[in-house]
């Protein structure tokens, strides 16, 4: 049971250039997420989705944009990367809202810089 | 909007009990949440609490709730090294808010042998 699997771990990007992070989950959790950390912050909250095919805004959307045709991914993706997108971008799942007692599982996380 | 807030940094010695702190600011009923992210990882769900609880032990944390106050409390009974790591505080409201996770910055939690 692999949980939540991001890829890739690391990257450097160019600014301007484009890039998809990756997230799959094999829990078949209808609820999905991504967050960004970065250094001495907490998690914002980029995107969600509640199910395939329904995603919606978090708290940080600007600059990217997400989709999702199977239950089990959920891909990120920056278009036009700038500096100040460069982040730990987490990915997570749970089986349901987040107003419960049911966890969010975490991935372990993609290191993005951005120069 | 809510707000999370937490300490940044607490050590304590090995064998000691740690408290980490955290304050909120939404009234209504919630859901608060202890996360624990060690170097290099994702978080990992430690222990939650409704709001119409006060006190919720679970082996070596207890997690006290004072309402009035808008304050929360982890404590980590006997720490060990393999405790140290970041805490997160983290809140989830009802209603519109119910998809989303409030989290604080994160308490650095140092072990010192």
């Amino acid at each position: 049971n692999a949980g939540v699997t991001q890829t890739p771990k690391f990257h450097i990007l160019k600014i301007g250039q484009s890039m998809t992070l990756q997230c799959t989950q094999d829990m078949n959790h209808n609820y999905m997420y991504w967050y960004r950390q970065d250094p001495g912050m907490g998690l914002k909250l980029i995107y969600y989705s509640v199910g395939a095919g329904i995603t919606d805004k978090g708290e940080v959307p600007n600059g990217y944009n997400v989709s999702r045709s199977t239950t089990e991914d959920f891909p990120l993706r920056l278009e036009l990367a700038a500096p100040s997108q460069t982040s730990v971008y987490f990915c997570a799942s749970s089986y349901s809202s987040p107003y419960s007692n049911q966890p969010q599982h975490f991935g372990d996380g993609t290191r993005l810089s951005i120069l | 909007g809510e707000d999370v807030e937490q300490s940044l940094f607490l050590s304590v010695r090995e064998g000691d009990s740690s408290v980490i702190n955290c304050t909120y600011t939404d009234s209504s009923s919630t859901y608060l949440y202890w996360y624990k992210q060690e170097p290099g990882a994702g978080l990992q769900l430690l222990t939650y609490i409704f709001s119409n609880m006060d006190m919720k032990q679970d082996q070596r944390l207890t997690v006290l709730l004072n309402k009035k106050d808008k304050h929360l409390s982890l404590r980590i009974a006997d720490t060990q090294t393999g405790d140290s790591a970041i805490y997160f505080c983290a809140e989830s409201m009802s209603g519109a808010g119910s998809y989303q996770l409030t989290f604080g910055k994160g308490t650095k939690l140092s072990v010192i042998p």
